[in-house]
């Protein structure tokens, strides 16, 4: 969705590097998502955020914090990174004013995050 | 935690040929959802289901939520070789927090033109 951009799209980077990666998105929904996806396992919720400074832990936060400082932008870290933090990342959005409790979520195009 | 078994993991058709995948849950959900994530990008919405025995369409793909809220299946008929990607399925619980979406671990779909 070109309503929702990550940047960077691919990052290398050494174990123990700070890293940080960002979501920015123009949709004016509400709430925003970290997933990681990696091969077989399908998409895992990182952390997810309802509205700005608000930030709730998802099923894998472990290792991971995020930032929700503007509604349009969520940003994810990595304090010291590790190589089983490889994988592909995304960031979604939705906008809980749709249909109540059922709005689906939008997904930004993926940042590829290697780490050695 | 939930489980959410997507079916089957990978397909290989000829152009032309109908395809049908399916998910079911370990739980009743109140939502399911169908996406195709391309080559390089991220998931994009297909079809949204949000009532039990709902069938919807979008071109040449249909999903059904099943009646028993434990299922969907996505059809695509008539393949063509851009249908080629990763389909996913998603569901949420009915008795969570109406944030979570539990995925499926995808359909990888390869079209033979």
């Amino acid at each position: 969705d070109a309503d929702v951009t990550q940047t960077p799209r691919n990052r290398i980077t050494k174990t123990g590097k700070r890293i940080m990666l960002e979501c920015s998105q123009t949709k004016g929904h509400d709430r925003m998502y970290w997933y990681r996806q990696d091969p077989g396992l399908g998409l895992r919720l990182i952390y997810y955020s309802f509205d700005v400074k608000d930030i709730n832990k998802g099923e894998i936060s472990d290792g991971y914090s995020v930032s929700r400082q503007a509604q349009a932008k969520f940003s994810l870290s990595l304090e010291s990174a590790i190589p089983n933090q490889t994988a592909l990342y995304f960031c979604a959005t939705s906008d809980s004013a749709m249909t109540g409790l059922n709005q689906p979520q939008h997904f930004g195009d993926g940042t590829r995050l290697s780490i050695l | 935690g939930q489980q959410l078994n997507q079916s089957p993991q990978s397909m290989f058709i000829q152009e032309g040929e109908d395809v049908s995948m399916n998910c079911t849950s370990s739980s009743i959900f109140n939502t399911w959802l169908w996406y195709k994530q391309d080559p390089g990008e991220g998931p994009v919405l297909l079809i949204a289901l949000y009532k039990a025995g709902e069938l919807t369409s979008n071109g040449r793909l249909t999903a059904q939520f099943g009646i028993t809220r434990k299922d969907s299946f996505l059809n695509i008929s008539a393949s063509i070789p851009s249908d080629v990607g990763i389909y996913f399925c998603a569901g949420r619980n009915s008795g969570g927090s109406n944030y979570k979406l539990t995925f499926g671990k995808g359909t990888l779909l390869t079209v033979n033109p």
